[in-house]
């Protein structure tokens, strides 16, 4: 079984529409989580950064940890063709600079014009 | 502020050759962590350089190896390729001491092997 789930899509929206991104995780250890976007051809940019359950918002963005259900989702209101990427997300066990991250696969999104 | 700079940034190879990747990471950054990314999956940590001492690794074999330089620059080695070590190798540099892992990603190279 793989730490880290996430559905991979494809996911396809139109513009405007408000997307709702999710990972599950089985490895209680998790205690950092961040979502990642990235462009075809490119390296992973970090979007968010969490530590604690509840909402963390960051203008069209939401990150959302659960960590009693060891779920987190990442929302995207007024969701425009630039968003149009792989989403990824990740969590660490420590807080340490540079340390594991743990990947999920990716989500691939779509958002039509 | 470059950020993460990688090098090359494609790179072809044969089965049993050797490779290296280079990384720079981002200014005021130490701390040097690599990964490999088989396409339509997630990166998978390799190792993570601090210091010049190689401090965690990831579930891959001896045949990938790195090293750190003063300038906190960092080379990956992959000896005896195999056709599975084609991916996208990404570099990812964080600062310390810090309060929270984060971590800033190159664009990678691109690796093949035929």
């Amino acid at each position: 079984q793989k730490e880290v789930e996430q559905d991979p899509g494809p996911l396809s929206v139109p513009e405007g529409a408000i997307v709702s991104l999710n990972c599950t995780y089985s490895n209680s250890a998790f205690q950092y989580f961040m979502w990642y976007r990235q462009y075809s051809r490119k390296g992973p940019e970090l979007l968010m950064y969490t530590y604690s359950s509840g909402n963390k918002e960051d203008g069209r963005f939401t990150a959302q940890v659960d960590k009693s259900s060891k779920y987190i989702s990442l929302f995207i209101r007024d969701s425009q063709p630039s968003d149009s990427a792989t989403y990824l997300c990740a969590m660490s066990a420590r807080a340490t600079s540079g340390s594991r991250l743990t990947f999920g696969e990716g989500t691939q999104l779509t958002v039509n014009p | 502020d470059a950020g993460v700079t990688q090098s090359p940034t494609h790179l072809i190879k044969t089965r049993g050759q050797q490779v290296t990747l280079r990384c720079s990471p981002k200014s005021g950054h130490d701390t040097v962590s690599w990964y490999q990314q088989a396409l339509g999956q997630g990166p998978q940590f390799i190792f993570q350089y601090y210091e010049e001492e190689e401090r965690q690794r990831g579930n891959f074999p001896d045949r990938f190896s790195g090293h750190q330089f003063p300038n906190y620059s960092s080379e990956l080695n992959v000896n005896a390729l195999l056709l599975g070590d084609s991916a996208l190798y990404l570099c990812a540099s964080s600062p310390t001491p810090r309060a929270y892992n984060e971590q800033f990603f190159g664009p990678g190279t691109r690796l093949t092997v035929l």
